[in-house]
């Protein structure tokens, strides 16, 4: 099967910078994303990684490392509009051959003054 | 503004009826999907689409229906069967189904079924 770990919760400070990790366990692996989902909104793409090593964007990196099966996200210079809920998706090709994204349960950032 | 809409943004039913949730989109992407989420948890996958006239289930079709007549279009029914209903659903697209790690998702539909 398939099982994605992500802590449930994070906190941190404006201006802080924080680490969110996923280990993942699949049948096959293609790349792995990451989500930022508000509360009772929608979820919207923030990165996806193929390869390892570090992908940048803005305030936001993403990290991958296929022969530990682990990525991170890193949020850099925290505001509170950062509070959300941030979701490791893995690109799985399962056991039919259709890929499809596999989702973690999610950690739960809250960033306070 | 391209985007995905579904509506409505609440919806109430009782037990053992049908409810069709509407999903259209604008991006002109082939791939479309819906996922349902409850509290606490991640997404998962209940229906899937790469092209008109196609769909194929996901891991949790069992109780649900839809159709793929135009490429725009995606709704889903959550029918009787579905033994517990009640969630946020949400539609979500992408360019191509090999582009499925970077979907685009609409604003969902919380259900509650009594």
């Amino acid at each position: 099967g398939q099982s994605l770990e992500q802590p449930s919760e994070v906190t941190a400070v404006e201006g802080a910078i924080v680490q969110i990790n996923c280990t993942y366990q699949t049948s096959g692996f293609y790349g792995l994303s990451w989500y930022q989902q508000h509360d009772g909104g929608a979820p919207t793409f923030l990165s996806y990684n193929a390869l390892d090593g570090l992908e940048e964007t803005g305030r936001f990196s993403s990290f991958l490392s296929r022969s530990d099966s682990y990525g991170y996200l890193l949020l850099q210079e925290l505001q509170m509009k950062d509070s959300a809920s941030y979701f490791c998706a893995v690109r799985d090709p399962g056991n039919t051959g259709f890929q499809k994204l596999v989702f973690g349960t999610g950690t739960r950032l809250l960033v306070s003054p | 503004d391209g985007g995905i809409t579904q509506s409505p943004k609440y919806l109430f039913r009782k037990e053992g009826q049908n409810v069709t949730l509407s999903c259209e989109q604008n991006l002109n992407h082939d791939a479309m999907y819906w996922y349902r989420q409850d509290p606490g948890q991640g997404l998962r996958l209940i229906y899937y689409s790469q092209i008109v006239n196609d769909f194929q289930k996901g891991d949790i079709a069992e109780g649900y229906s839809v159709s793929r007549e135009k490429k725009e279009s995606f709704p889903l029914t959550v029918t009787s069967a579905q033994k517990n209903p009640t969630a946020f659903y949400l539609c979500a697209s992408s360019t191509r189904l090999a582009e499925l790690y970077e979907q685009y998702f609409g604003p969902g539909t919380r259900l509650t079924v009594t």
